[in-house]
């Protein structure tokens, strides 16, 4: 079982460089999510989906753009990257019905990826 | 609006003594509750969840937590640490009849445990 999968884990990018994070998931969920999570902090929600076509903004959406054409695939762009955006990357994904006894929260992460901006 | 706080950024144990890690939510409804783990460089694990069936919630590992709604707490326990508890635990609060339906992650408790 794949569950989440991030590409690149690594990657070293300088300033005004373009890059997309990418993911995928084989559970035929409907949410996915993007977290970033910096040292000593929690993680901080940057775009999220719940459908193919759908996509919102999180709490730190600015110099990010996403898109959800299938419901497998959530890829993270980065346009111009700038050092603030060092940072390690987290795609997760969950089934969240549309009844609230359904609705349990619990999201399946990737394993991260490791972005560096110099 | 929702928030978590985890009232300790480090906890040190010696092995095979208790593991206390301490959260306060705070959320308008009745809230969904879970405590994550991370070990070094990997993805976050599902430890536990409060969905709000019974108060008292076992998880995986040995580990449960408490939802005290009176306290608004939901502190993660351990009766005896062991070494691969070594790692990242993160307290998370979900809404699910906001419209976000996103989750609240607390900044993270980082568990030490001493040979």
């Amino acid at each position: 079982n794949a569950g989440v999968t991030q590409t690149p884990k690594f990657r070293i990018l300088k300033i005004g460089q373009s890059m997309t994070l990418q993911c995928t998931q084989d559970m035929n969920h409907n949410y996915m999510y993007w977290y970033r999570q910096d040292p000593g902090m929690g993680l901080k929600l940057i775009y999220y989906s719940v459908g193919a076509g759908i996509t919102d903004k999180g709490e730190v959406p600015n110099g990010y753009n996403v898109s959800r054409s299938t419901t497998e695939d959530f890829p993270l762009r980065l346009e111009l990257a700038a050092p603030s955006q060092t940072s390690v990357y987290f795609c997760a994904s969950s089934y969240l019905g549309t009844s609230g006894a359904t609705n349990t929260g619990e999201l399946f992460f990737g394993e991260g990826s490791r972005l560096t901006v110099l | 609006a929702q928030s978590v706080t985890q009232l300790d950024s480090h906890v040190s144990v010696s092995e095979g003594t208790p593991v206390l890690l301490r959260c306060n939510y705070s959320s308008s409804y009745s809230p969904s509750l879970f405590w994550y783990v991370q070990h070094p460089n990997k993805g976050l694990q599902l430890l536990l969840k409060y969905t709000s069936a019974a108060t008292l919630v076992k998880g995986i590992n040995g580990f449960e937590a408490e939802f005290k709604k009176s306290e608004t707490s939901f502190h993660l326990t351990k009766p005896s640490a062991h070494m691969s508890d070594a790692a990242e635990y993160f307290c998370v609060v979900s809404d699910p009849d906001t419209g976000r339906r996103a989750l609240t992650f607390g900044s993270g408790t980082r568990l030490q445990v001493q040979p």
